[in-house]
């Protein structure tokens, strides 16, 4: 098992570009979410996708911020248009629906400049 | 308001010594707690996981403990090694909106010297 993939591993854009980061969950998890760390906040949930549903997206910053989970496998997590202040480590995480086998995938460090 | 705390924020020890972080939460209804080692650089990885009915749970040299009562948690690293030198997580998860819902704490800090 590949585990969760994420992709790029770095970004380094300007501001105002548009960013989009790419998660492939691990086969068979039915629930996918994205965070982004930082120092000061720590790992802040963004949003919740079950079933490929967005179900919980209270965390998104601003409008800025779309997620999308086209199907079972793929989820991207776009900026636009990015700002330095979303500078961060985004991370994707994918579980079952009991919540079992919560795995992280190696996160995208983002900045922008 | 759900919260996990964890302490100290950060800790310097000797390569071999023994060391243990602390946990406390206040998340309800709880549904399990999980330990995360995080390396610089990467995601966080999970190192044990306890529900309601589970005092302690070991993985190798790490040993976490739970008390329900008192909403408390430890991690025991023995014997520490330099590879142990990363941010240790507290996660709560808590059933909120019928979905498992995960609390985070800010992580300690750990580091170990030769």
């Amino acid at each position: 098992d590949a585990g969760v993939i994420q992709s790029p591993r770095h970004e380094v854009t300007e501001m105002g570009q548009e960013v989009t980061l790419r998660c492939k969950p691990i086969s068979g998890h039915n629930s996918l979410f994205w965070y982004r760390q930082t120092m000061m906040r720590g790992l802040e949930l963004l949003i919740y996708f079950n079933n490929n549903v967005p179900i919980d997206d209270s965390g998104m910053p601003e409008d800025r911020f779309s997620a999308k989970m086209p199907n079972a496998s793929f989820s991207t997590l776009k900026i636009q248009p990015s700002e330095p202040r979303d500078s961060a480590v985004y991370f994707c995480a994918s579980t079952t629906g009991a919540g079992y086998g919560y795995t992280f995938g190696s996160g995208t460090r983002l900045t922008v400049v | 308001k759900n919260q996990v705390e964890q302490s100290p924020q950060s800790l310097i020890i000797l390569e071999g010594k023994n060391c243990t972080l602390q946990c406390n939460y206040t998340v309800s209804p709880f549904s399990n707690l999980r330990w995360y080692k995080q390396d610089t650089g990467r995601g966080p990885v999970s190192l044990t996981i306890m529900t309601f009915s589970e005092n302690t749970k070991s993985n190798g040299r790490y040993t976490a403990t739970l008390d329900a009562d008192t909403k408390q948690s430890s991690l025991h690293i023995t014997a520490s090694q330099l590879s142990d030198s990363a941010s240790y997580i507290c996660v709560v998860s808590g059933v909120s909106g019928g979905y498992n819902k995960l609390i985070f704490g800010a992580g300690t800090r750990l580091a170990v010297h030769p």
